[in-house]
């Protein structure tokens, strides 16, 4: 099975450029995340797409990022414009849902990740 | 609000020793844990997952982890280390309800020497 896939591996940007990423999860998942993981630190949810609607973008910096799911597969995580602080790794993971015990369950499968260097 | 705390960020081990990671979780609901590995160069992946039922965890490789819900606490433990746990480990929980939404710890480096 194909596992999830990112690209690019690796960017570098001067501040105020804008960029994209681009996330193809594993087949017939429903779920996609895409986290933030400044160095030092562990991954911080960015947004979750269920299909290609949004659940959860409650830690979007709105003003400056956005993700769309089209069509409830692919994803693209944009940044318009960069700062400094946007230094990051950038993860995509999805997850098939299960529900059990009356909640959403499923392991969540994550991607090589994007590298972020901001000048 | 959730949040994790890991309290190593560093541990260095030699191989054959035990090993006990620390993970306290800030929740006042029912909540999921789970711990997550990273190999050097590699994608993360989960360890192990507690929903519910038996608080002892078993997970891939060896690694076990207990929930102990009077201390807040879900600490990841291998009894012998191997030069290959060398790895970044990743705490993290979500609400019992609806969506998970993972929120991570900080993580701890884990080193072993041959």
């Amino acid at each position: 099975e194909a596992g999830v896939a990112q690209s690019p591996r690796y960017k570098i940007i001067e501040k105020r450029q804008s960029v994209a990423f681009w996330c193809n999860p594993i087949s017939g998942h429903a779920t996609l995340y895409w986290y933030q993981q400044i160095l030092g630190q562990g991954p911080k949810l960015l947004i979750q797409f269920q299909n290609n609607g949004v659940v959860d973008d409650s830690q979007l910096p709105k003003d400056r990022f956005s993700a769309e799911r089209l069509k409830g597969v692919d994803s693209t995580l944009k940044i318009q414009p960069a700062k400094l602080e946007d230094s990051a790794v950038y993860l995509c993971a999805s997850s098939l849902d299960q529900l059990a015990g009356g909640q959403i369950r499923g392991e969540q499968f994550f991607g090589p990740g994007t590298r972020l260097t901001v000048l | 609000a959730q949040s994790v705390s890991q309290h190593n960020h560093h541990v260095i081990l030699s191989e054959a020793a035990s090993l006990e990671l620390g993970c306290n979780y800030s929740y006042g609901g029912t909540v999921n844990l789970f711990w997550y590995v990273q190999y050097p160069g590699q994608h993360l992946q989960l360890l192990l997952k507690y929903f519910s039922g038996d608080p002892l965890v078993k997970g891939i490789k060896g690694f076990e982890a207990e929930f102990i819900k009077s201390k807040f606490s879900f600490n990841l433990r291998k009894p012998s280390v191997q030069w290959s746990d060398t790895a970044e480990y990743f705490c993290a929980s979500s609400m019992n309800t609806g969506f998970q939404k993972l929120v991570f710890g900080t993580g701890t480096r884990l080193l072993v020497s041959p």
